[in-house]
């Protein structure tokens, strides 16, 4: 069974410009969670997506966002890139009857604004 | 609301030496508890878990038992290795809501042979 993957693997960017990231579950896996690990932060939390719908967002500006596709994968859109934006970003699967049982983790992306 | 604390390091032991990574919770309702390893230039892999009291998680000679009465589920692993370091996240859920698992800061571990 494939696990979760992300990609690019690596992105650079220049500040301001646009940024996509893409992230595809494990298959049966219906929600997606966005993280985003800078440096000596830990992991913040983004966004969470199920059936297609934003089900919760962290404490970001809106030029984070992003989209749920019928097939469950999902993009995360960073516009007017800043510095500080550059970090790992992390996405994560479960099913929704199985978040006791915890998330599967993608290998992320890492992005670098310069 | 949720939260989780534990130690944020780094924690630097020698070889052979006994680990203890602390990790006390608050949660609503009866969470599940959950230990990730993120080796370097990784992502998050799920070490253990445990869903109910007095439950032992254990993995790659790491185990965790979940104590609801202190509400702490302490990493430990008898003898560490090189290998073994990596950043270390407890990680809690406890349903209903609409935030996911909840992780604490996470514990830089640095293994010197």
């Amino acid at each position: 069974e494939a696990g979760v993957t992300q990609s690019p693997t690596h992105l650079i960017k220049t500040r301001g410009q646009q940024a996509t990231l893409r992230c595809s579950p494990i298959s049966g896996h219906t929600s997606v969670y966005w993280y985003q690990q800078a440096l000596g932060l830990g992991l913040q939390f983004l966004l969470w997506y199920d059936e297609g719908e934003e089900r919760n967002r962290g404490n970001f500006p809106p030029r984070f966002s992003g989209r749920q596709f019928p097939n469950y994968s999902s993009e995360l859109n960073v516009n007017a890139l800043e510095l500080e934006d550059s970090a790992l970003y992390l996405c994560a699967s479960s099913f929704l009857q199985g978040l006791p049982y915890g998330y599967t983790f993608g290998s992320g992306t890492r992005l670098t604004v310069v | 609301g949720n939260s989780v604390t534990q130690m944020e390091g780094p924690v630097t032991l020698s070889e052979e030496a006994f680990l203890t990574i602390n990790c006390t919770y608050t949660a609503t309702g009866y969470p599940s508890l959950f230990w990730y390893v993120q080796y370097p230039g990784e992502g998050l892999q799920l070490l253990l878990k445990a869903t109910k009291a007095d439950d032992k998680g254990s993995n790659k000679g790491f185990e965790a038992t979940y104590r609801k009465e202190t509400t702490s589920f302490h990493l430990e692993k008898g003898s560490v290795q090189v290998s073994d370091s990596a950043v270390y996240f407890c990680a809690i859920y406890s349903g209903g809501g609409a935030d996911g698992l909840t992780f604490g800061k996470g514990t830089h571990l640095i293994i010197q042979p």
